[in-house]
């Protein structure tokens, strides 16, 4: 299974970044969506890990407390893609995005299989 | 919120044991899973539910959560473990991270 993000590199401050990741090497739709979730994790440069939220293909959402305001995860079966859209960005979220494979929702939770990450400033 | 804290750096020689600790309230009372993200690369699952190991995961890596701190250990650590570890948990529909131990090796 292989994870690739795209999207723009640089967006302006208070406009919105979408990036899309998109899944090769097996059917989006092959995984239970009991058993797996589509997240989105990111990395400011030279931090930690921050989880941003995931996402089941039955519509099921857990997002970070701290951006669900501000935060969309959706997934198109049809194109084995999952995206990301967060609004009214800031330089806060200059970050290497990546998406990810999350086994489990309950506490078992974690991620098996990440993308390569996509850096994402935010320039004023 | 629920919180987990690591010790930002560990040093320790090769072939020595390297042991990075995840702390957090009850810690052990939670499945804990732990990456590894080597220098310009994406993380790798190492642990998973406190003490597996994935496919390709050498035994050199083990695992453990108890009471309030759960263990990511590394026996006969070798050059190529020198990276950032990170413990993460799962509280309330949410997922958490520590914010790294980076492990030298030296």
């Amino acid at each position: 299974l292989q994870l690739q993000e795209s999207g723009p590199g640089l967006v302006k401050s208070s406009e919105t970044l979408s990036l899309t990741c998109t899944v090769s090497g097996g059917s989006i739709s092959s995984f239970r969506s009991s058993d797996y979730y589509w997240g989105w994790i990111r990395q400011p440069p030279g931090k930690g890990l921050q989880w941003l939220g995931s996402m089941s293909l039955s519509g099921s959402t857990y997002y970070n407390p701290s951006l669900k305001s501000r935060l969309t995860i959706s997934v198109d079966t049809s194109k084995n893609q999952f995206s990301l859209i967060l609004n009214s960005v800031t330089a806060a979220d200059t970050a290497v995005y990546y998406c990810a494979r999350q086994a489990s929702v309950t506490d078992q939770a974690r991620f098996d299989s990440w993308g390569q990450g996509t850096l994402v400033a935010v320039s004023s | 919120s629920y919180e987990v804290t690591q010790p930002a750096s560990l040093s320790v020689s090769p072939g020595q044991t390297a042991t990075i600790t995840c702390s957090g309230d009850k810690l052990g009372e939670k499945y804990t899973c732990w990456y590894q993200q080597r220098p310009g690369q994406s993380p790798v699952l190492v642990i998973y539910q406190d003490y597996k190991r994935p496919s390709g995961i050498p035994e050199r890596f083990s695992g453990s959560n108890s009471g309030n701190t759960a263990t990511l250990t590394i026996s006969e650590t070798q050059a190529m473990d020198e990276a950032d570890y990170y413990c993460q948990a799962w509280d309330s529909s949410t997922v958490l991270f520590g914010g790294g131990t980076k492990l030298t090796v030296l």
